[in-house]
């Protein structure tokens, strides 16, 4: 089965500054995604950024990137310029390449990013 | 366009008692899933069904929980005899393709309480 690691119950950041956000997860399967998803208060989870295991590459999306360590098994966000819209529930989630899509979440960390 | 919506927002349960949660997916989207969220843990699938015009496939229905899919975007997660544990926000996910990998848009949740 596949487990996924969030060690960082809560984390808060200046606004214009630097966080990274950490995820591990425990899989026997070669091939997979990995996704980060924002949950503002009260609102819906949002795809925030997604990787797919096969491509070495890190994944970016503007102010958003990770950092994809397959043999570690481990997969960072790091959000720039942190903005008070980024204030949110962070979730890693792992996904099977094949089989049912169903995905497996982390318990998440709460971001603040301060004034 | 609309995404996804869940009702009731908030439902509280006496020990005991069934439940349905209700899950309005996107138009056209052909699987769902549900997703139990518990304060601190990760998250894990419940439930999903996949449909197409022959059949419906509904995946790990176990014990007291099981989804009705009474219409091609409508899904109804009833548990049955109630315990406090199962207290947590119930999601809703869908997305446009059984295979492969296709993003799962979620709905906002209804949190459970069970007293």
């Amino acid at each position: 089965a596949q487990t996924v690691t969030q060690s960082q119950p809560e984390m808060s950041v200046q606004e214009a500054e630097t966080v990274t956000l950490s995820c591990t997860y425990d899989t026997s399967e070669n091939n997979y995604y990995l996704f980060w998803y924002k949950q503002p208060p009260s609102r819906q989870m949002i795809l925030v950024i997604r990787q797919e295991a096969y491509k070495q590459q890190n994944a970016t999306e503007n102010r958003f990137s990770v950092n994809f360590q397959k043999a570690a098994k481990s997969f960072s966000l790091k959000i720039s310029d942190s903005q008070l819209g980024d204030t949110a529930m962070y979730f890693c989630a792992f996904m099977k390449h094949r089989g049912p899509n169903d995905m497996r979440f982390g318990a998440g960390t709460r971001l603040t990013v301060k004034p | 366009g609309a995404g996804v919506s869940q009702s009731p927002r908030y439902k509280v349960a006496k020990r005991g008692r069934d439940v349905a949660l209700r899950c309005d997916s996107i138009s056209g989207h052909v699987t769902l899933y549900w997703y139990r969220q518990t304060l601190g843990q990760g998250s894990e699938v419940l439930t999903y069904s996949q449909s197409d015009a022959q059949r419906d496939k509904s995946g790990r229905p176990s014990g007291r929980f099981s989804a009705e899919r009474p219409e091609r975007s409508v899904s109804t997660l009833k548990i049955q005899r109630t315990e406090q544990g199962d207290s947590a926000v119930y999601l809703c996910a869908s997305s446009s393709g059984p295979v492969s990998y296709n993003e799962q848009f979620f709905g906002p949740g209804t949190r459970l309480t069970v007293l």
